[in-house]
């Protein structure tokens, strides 16, 4: 079955940097992309970005907020997917998670909507920083 | 802070209806999707548009949507539905966006 491994848990000192792995399995790792989504403690869930691994596209997309502060990247010959978060700080402490996109394709006479959703989610990695 | 916006806590008799509404200006152009997430758990994709559910998901559980809302019904609640329940939507480019979430206790 599609299944997205993440690893337990990282600690990290303010400033330095985590690299969070995820490896996908049970696809075609190249047909999906993926979404790195995090989530503070008592917190809601918060967008990061997006990695489309197709060769034909090879795309990032990044909220807003973490621009100039994440990369996401990925390993095809290991169907692993990675979120890299510079300069962390506390406020980075959080569960981050890794899920594979779906689309839903909507047509019209006048357009064409494609609908992005997250159908199979990561267990989480655990980020602390803490000083 | 979030562009979607959900009530933090609801409440359900067992065997009620409840309804957990989403509410942003993304409504208006795109349809929402609904996750379930459970206490120390990953979020489940319970909803995607449009109003469909994934393999598993019990036909209590259905969405709706009306100009800049999108709802949430889940019918006949049970025990197990003691769960937060996020809102998704999207811009033009493949974004995300969620809501704050809506803790539902069942009574």
């Amino acid at each position: 079955q599609v299944q997205m491994l993440q690893s337990g848990a990282e600690v990290k000192k303010p400033g330095a940097s985590v690299k969070v792995p995820c490896k996908a399995s049970g696809y075609t790792f190249t047909n999906h992309i993926i979404n790195w989504v995090r989530q503070a403690p008592g917190q809601g869930l918060e967008w990061m970005g997006f990695m489309d691994p197709d060769p034909k596209y090879n795309l990032t997309g990044y909220a807003q907020k973490f621009q100039g502060r994440v990369s996401m990247t990925w390993n095809t010959s290991t169907s692993t997917a990675y979120m890299e978060l510079n300069n962390l700080r506390s406020e980075d402490t959080a569960m981050y998670y890794c899920a594979r996109v779906s689309v839903e394709i909507f047509s019209s006479e006048f357009q064409e909507v494609h609908y992005y959703y997250l159908d199979v989610w990561g267990t989480g990695t655990t980020v602390s920083v803490s000083s | 802070s979030s562009d979607l916006t959900q009530d933090p806590a609801v409440s359900v008799a067992l065997g009620q209806t409840v309804r957990i509404t989403c509410q942003g200006d993304s409504l208006r152009n795109y349809f929402a999707t609904w996750y379930q997430q459970k206490p120390g758990l990953a979020p489940v994709l319970l909803i995607y548009p449009k109003d469909n559910r994934p393999s598993g998901i019990p036909d209590r559980f259905s969405g709706s949507s009306s100009g800049d809302t999108a709802s949430l019904s889940i019918a006949g609640s049970q025990a197990e539905d003691e769960a937060t329940y996020y809102c998704q939507s999207q811009d033009r480019y493949g974004h995300l966006s969620f809501g704050g979430g809506t803790k539902l206790t069942v009574l």
